[in-house]
């Protein structure tokens, strides 16, 4: 089973910002907090990834909460291009090469 | 540089019978894992393999089989075909060294359609 829950969906204004929330209470010490979305019928797109700090890269930024419990992706000026599903996961661990426990995700829309 | 290649994008298979679906890794990537999407859904991890030998396995059955070659591109085999197989197959790739906590890149999948 995914060990993140989601908003199942989201509206957002073009223009403004996208938070999305993440909860992983559950998350162990080396477990990585990962971001992906998928466009319909496309295969996942990796958005960004982060351990423990907070991370940013030229699509979004990841804010993970001191305590891990939790973590917002934010898409800092959101487009139509935007709207997607937005799958967080949880992945790491001990022999944990990369496996990926989706969940249902959350769909962002974002309108005009 | 080339990301995760995925063939054939579609195909069409009736029950019961075999279908290969192929993968070829991001450049400098060794590792490669299969997923399954059914409509509606998150994907699927089905299987992973590292220096040709499967390494985790998710929960599908024996009708799932891969196979990784030496140059790290990877296959994934379906027996016996049933109408539940039609899904999107989707590969991802990644480096095993820094695992884990690597980047892991998907390709666009293929689409299969069971009849």
């Amino acid at each position: 089973d995914a060990k993140t829950t989601q908003p199942p969906s989201m509206d957002c204004a073009e223009g403004r910002a996208a938070n999305l929330p993440c909860n992983h209470s559950t998350i162990s010490g080396n477990e990585y907090v990962y971001w992906y979305r998928q466009i319909h019928s496309q295969g996942p797109q990796y958005i960004i990834h982060g351990l423990k700090n907070n991370e940013t890269n030229e699509m979004a930024s990841l804010i993970i909460t001191e305590d891990r419990k939790s973590s917002t992706l934010i898409l800092p000026h959101a487009t139509l291009r935007d709207t997607a599903v937005y799958y967080c996961i949880v992945s790491g661990g001990s022999g944990n090469t990369g496996k990926l426990i989706f969940g249902q995700g959350t769909t962002l829309q974002v309108k005009p | 540089d080339a990301g995760v290649t995925q063939s054939p994008t579609h195909l069409i298979k009736t029950r019961g019978q075999q279908v290969t679906l192929r993968c070829s890794p991001k450049s400098g990537h060794d590792t490669v894992s299969w997923y399954q999407q059914a409509l509606g859904q998150g994907p699927q991890f089905i299987f992973q393999y590292y220096e040709e030998e499967e390494r985790q396995r998710g929960n599908f059955p024996d009708r799932f089989s891969g196979h990784q070659f030496p140059n790290y591109s990877s296959e994934l085999n379906v027996n016996a075909l049933l109408l539940g197989d039609s899904a999107l197959y989707l590969c991802a790739s990644s480096r095993i060294q820094g695992a884990p906590g690597n980047t892991i890149y998907f390709g666009e999948g293929s689409w299969l359609t069971v009849v």
